[in-house]
């Protein structure tokens, strides 16, 4: 099953918004609303930001939001900060052959 | 606060068994709105679902990875496992486990909540 995907890299100023897109198939995001956002520091584990394309975890900053339209699934960072600069993967739940397929991750980098 | 911790050898011979625990505290792994899983990310590269468990036992693999995979669930330890079998060096990679929320889960449901801080394992020849 293939990757979820995702542009490289994505850079913005501190203060700006960036949005990083996420995009599949109707297998999987398109045909979802189980798309998750995840965030991922050097050495470290994963982050849950985002979770059923909209929501956000209890202590996740509501600069953090999620969308979808048809297969590409959106992430935007608001008024991006220093410590916004990770890298970030998508998921999504899938009908195809493995229930979980995950983007190929792009990394955030703050100017 | 729920933690979750993998342990095993950070390095594995070709063609031999790679075996991962990963430990849950601050929740019990019993847990009928939650699957355990497992999850891989090779150097420089994306995240690969390879399976999840229930509690009662219940699997869910990944197809490219069944014939090698074994997943199992100790509820008196509070911990799970992974067994690769037969690795190369295309299984080398940090090793995650993960908590998914069900569909009975109150809040967070099919993403990935809780993550351990991984594992590097290494394949060598």
């Amino acid at each position: 099953q293939s990757a979820l995907t995702q542009p490289a890299s994505v850079s913005g100023s501190p203060g700006q918004s960036i949005t990083i897109s996420c995009t599949g198939t109707s297998s999987d995001v398109g045909g979802s609303n189980y798309v998750s956002w995840y965030q991922q520091h050097p050495g470290k584990g994963p982050r849950l930001m985002i979770y059923e394309v909209t929501n956000r975890p209890s202590g996740v900053s509501t600069r953090f939001s999620g969308s979808k339209s048809a297969n590409t699934a959106s992430l935007t960072i608001s008024g991006l900060q220093a410590e916004d600069e990770a890298d970030y993967f998508c998921s999504s739940y899938s009908t195809s052959s493995t229930p979980y397929v995950f983007g190929t991750g792009t990394k955030v980098t703050v100017l | 606060q729920l933690q979750l911790q993998e342990s095993g050898p950070g390095l594995v011979k070709s063609s031999e068994t790679l075996s991962l625990t990963c430990t849950v505290s601050g929740g019990s792994i019993s847990s009928s709105s939650h699957y355990w899983a497992w999850i891989r990310q090779p150097p420089g590269k994306g995240l690969e679902w390879i399976g999840m468990i229930y509690y009662s036992g219940t699997v869910f693999d990944n197809p490219s990875l069944k014939s090698r995979l074994t997943i199992s669930v100790d509820t008196s330890k509070n911990q799970f496992s992974l067994k690769l079998s037969s690795v190369t060096a295309a299984d080398t990679a940090v090793y995650y486990c993960a908590r998914l929320g069900g569909l009975l889960a109150a809040s967070i449901k099919r993403a990935f909540d809780n993550w351990g801080q991984g594992t590097l394992v290494t394949v060598s020849s």
